[in-house]
């Protein structure tokens, strides 16, 4: 069965400090890996993919198949990236996401 | 242009009560999801819709029932509430983009508290 972890319920780091948000998963097949963020009072969005190695709101994630990561990254925090993220895994069959259990970040003044 | 739509947005049932969480999206996607989000636990998978007329179970379907009425709307049923189903509710629809890449739209949830 697939599976994604996110260990860290929490991380708290000063503005301007860079910042890991930790995703690893377990999967069978060739993954396919996403991350959303919700804001305080608003909806879960997509935040990027891996499939498009693109960077949003300065953020990267880069897939290590090896360590069957895929962790989301910033070198400098802003305190509007406080939010809740998901890392997510695609189900192919189902075509639905498996969530992980979230990381709450939180960027302090 | 709203996306994806929930009503209510908030409920509190007694314990055995029904009720009928909706969801409606105008983006004319194809696919529709019901996850339900707990402390600790991310959001799960309780059924999904492929297409119009088609439904399947997802990871936690047991205490519910749905309806792809039409393409727009994909509804959520509890026949008799429990305690264990107070959660938040969130409906998705997907757009699915050329290159296997694909996005999946949010609404904003509904919370609901079973007593």
């Amino acid at each position: 069965a697939q599976r994604v972890t996110q260990p860290e319920k929490l991380l708290s780091v000063f503005k301007g400090a860079p910042v890991e948000l930790k995703c690893n998963y377990s999967y069978s097949g060739s993954p396919e890996l996403f991350w959303y963020v919700q804001y305080s009072r608003q909806r879960l969005q997509l935040l990027l993919r891996h499939i498009s190695r693109e960077s949003i709101k300065g953020f990267t994630a880069d897939l290590n198949k090896g360590e069957t990561s895929f962790h989301l990254k910033k070198p400098f925090a802003q305190e509007e990236d406080s939010a809740m993220y998901y890392c997510a895994l695609l189900d192919t069959g189902r075509r639905a996401l498996t969530f992980g259990s979230g990381t709450r970040l939180q960027v302090q003044p | 242009n709203a996306g994806v739509t929930q009503t209510p947005k908030f409920q509190v049932l007694k314990t055995g009560q029904s009720m009928t969480l909706q969801c409606a999206q105008d983006m004319n996607h194809n696919s529709m999801y019901w996850y339900r989000q707990d402390p600790g636990m991310g959001l799960r998978l309780i059924y999904y819709s492929a297409s119009e007329g088609t439904t399947d179970k997802g990871e936690v379907p047991n205490g519910y029932n749905v309806s792809r009425l039409n393409k727009r709307e994909f509804s959520l049923r509890l026949e008799s509430a429990a305690p264990s189903q107070t959660s938040v509710y969130f409906c998705a629809s997907k757009r699915a983009l050329a290159g296997g890449q694909e996005t999946q739209y949010f609404g904003p949830g509904t919370r609901l508290l079973v007593l």
